[in-house]
């Protein structure tokens, strides 16, 4: 089965400055790559995806890339906010259409 | 509000009781999952729901015995639990159960097993 690995598990950046995330998947079949962001007491929600057709995505501030010959893909957020601050979850979904394997998670804390 | 309802947000229960967890959603969509999510530990996929078929069944223990029974509504029925199920319990759906879209997550349902 699927296997994505997440790095790393916590990060810790200043205001203003960048994050990144990183995830490897192991099934080279896996075509769509979403991300979550967790707040306390919420669930994880949808903030943004890309599919294996798309060498990357930017939707203002956070933006996802994807290699596929090394089977990896990135979150990027800039100009991070402490309202950014949560845990993050990468995803890789592929032959099984409609299930997802979750990485490790990722807190993100960002300081004022 | 994230489109899908869970309740009750906490659940504190004995190991002899049986409760019943319940989530909702009116997305239109077509396919439901029950997550777990513990501390330390990656979401676990427990089952999937397709047009109210169950179509996955992850190596749960029959202590969970999910429910569907319709498109818009999703059970988890708990009996006989042990400690090391406390958890939070998070239902997802998706508009397609053959398509991979992202899920739309409620906001969970904390278990205490004392």
């Amino acid at each position: 089965g699927e296997n994505v690995e997440q790095h790393p598990s916590t990060l810790s950046v200043q205001e203003g400055d960048s994050a990144v995330i990183k995830c490897t998947y192991s099934d080279s079949a896996s075509n769509y790559f979403p991300w979550y962001k967790q707040e306390l007491g919420k669930g994880p929600q949808l903030i943004i995806d890309i599919r294996s057709n798309v060498g990357e995505k930017k939707d203002q501030r956070i933006a996802v890339t994807l290699n596929k010959t090394a089977k990896h893909f990135s979150l990027h957020i800039t100009e991070t906010q402490p309202e950014d601050s949560a845990v993050y979850f990468c995803a890789a979904s592929g032959t099984n259409a409609g299930k997802s394997t979750f990485g490790d998670g990722t807190t993100l804390t960002v300081k004022p | 509000e994230t489109g899908v309802t869970q309740t009750p947000r906490h659940l504190v229960m004995g190991m002899t009781n049986k409760k019943s967890l319940k989530c909702e959603q009116h997305l239109g969509h077509n396919a439901m999952y029950w997550y777990k999510q513990s501390a330390k530990k990656p979401l676990e996929l427990m089952f999937v729901y397709s047009l109210e078929e169950r179509v996955e069944n992850n190596s749960v223990p029959s202590r969970f015995s999910p429910e569907c029974p319709n498109s818009s509504h999703l059970f988890l029925h708990l009996h006989t639990l042990q400690p090391e199920d406390s958890a939070l319990y998070l239902c997802a759906s998706s508009p397609n159960p053959t398509i991979n879209y992202g899920y739309t997550f409620g906001s969970g349902t904390r278990l205490t097993v004392v």
